[in-house]
């Protein structure tokens, strides 16, 4: 099946810098999504892309779909500390009744 | 506005037995979605349920079955549990004419920590 890869596993960074991950795959997705996970809740969507190329921002955060429709990245600016989290990235898969979900990267953020 | 409610939030069972897990979606969706997020790990899809049918299944075993109410909640159970199966649970709702292209709208619950011991 489908997978996604997540770069990097987990990032330890000072509050005010920028970060930076990304997510590969082998295959082609014609979504890409982005979502957080805090501690004890479930994931919640940030951010959603549709089309090869595209650039899109919410707040401090902005994510771009991948030319090849085989990445997608995720920038923070200006880290904060409710930034601290899981972040995973996903797509739909099968009938894209399912979503796959990467293996998502740990951010932490020091004061 | 209440979101996704699950329960229980955390559960202990021995291997072997058998467990329910229970979900309400959030007030007007009428889709649900079950995942299995071990530790470490990203959600991974268990099945889909929509008018009290089973739409899709992810690659698990067939001791993992649900089921869908006509007040939309659903009951994930699995049998003869595996130490494996030790994981958080999550339930997804969404609506199902948005449940696809353009936007997912997926809220997820809170999930349920099941250890198997």
């Amino acid at each position: 099946g489908q997978q996604l890869n997540q770069s990097p596993q987990s990032m330890f960074i000072q509050e005010g810098e920028d970060v930076s991950m990304n997510c590969t795959s082998s295959s082609i997705f014609n979504t890409w999504l982005w979502y957080k996970q805090d501690p004890g809740e479930g994931p919640v969507l940030l951010i959603a892309l549709y089309k090869a190329g595209e650039l899109t921002s919410n707040g401090r955060l902005t994510a771009q779909f991948g030319i090849t429709r085989k990445d997608s990245f995720l920038n923070i600016s200006a880290s904060i500390p409710s930034d601290v989290g899981i972040y995973f990235c996903a797509g739909p898969s099968g009938s894209a009744r399912q979503l796959t979900f990467g293996s998502g990267t740990q951010l932490t953020v020091l004061p | 506005d209440a979101g996704v409610t699950q329960s229980p939030t955390h559960l202990i069972k021995t291997r072997g037995q058998q467990v329910t897990l229970r979900c309400s979606p959030k007030s007007g969706h009428d889709t649900v979605s079950w995942y299995q997020q071990a530790l470490g790990q990203g959600p991974q899809f268990i099945f889909q349920y929509y008018e009290e049918e089973e739409r899709q299944r992810g690659n698990f075993p067939d001791r993992f079955s649900g089921h869908q109410f006509p007040n939309y909640s659903s009951e994930l159970n699995v049998n003869a549990l595996l130490l494996g199966d030790s994981a958080l649970y999550l339930c997804a709702s969404s609506l199902v004419r948005t449940g696809s292209f353009p936007n997912y709208g997926y809220t997820f619950g809170s999930g349920t920590r099941l250890t198997v011991v």
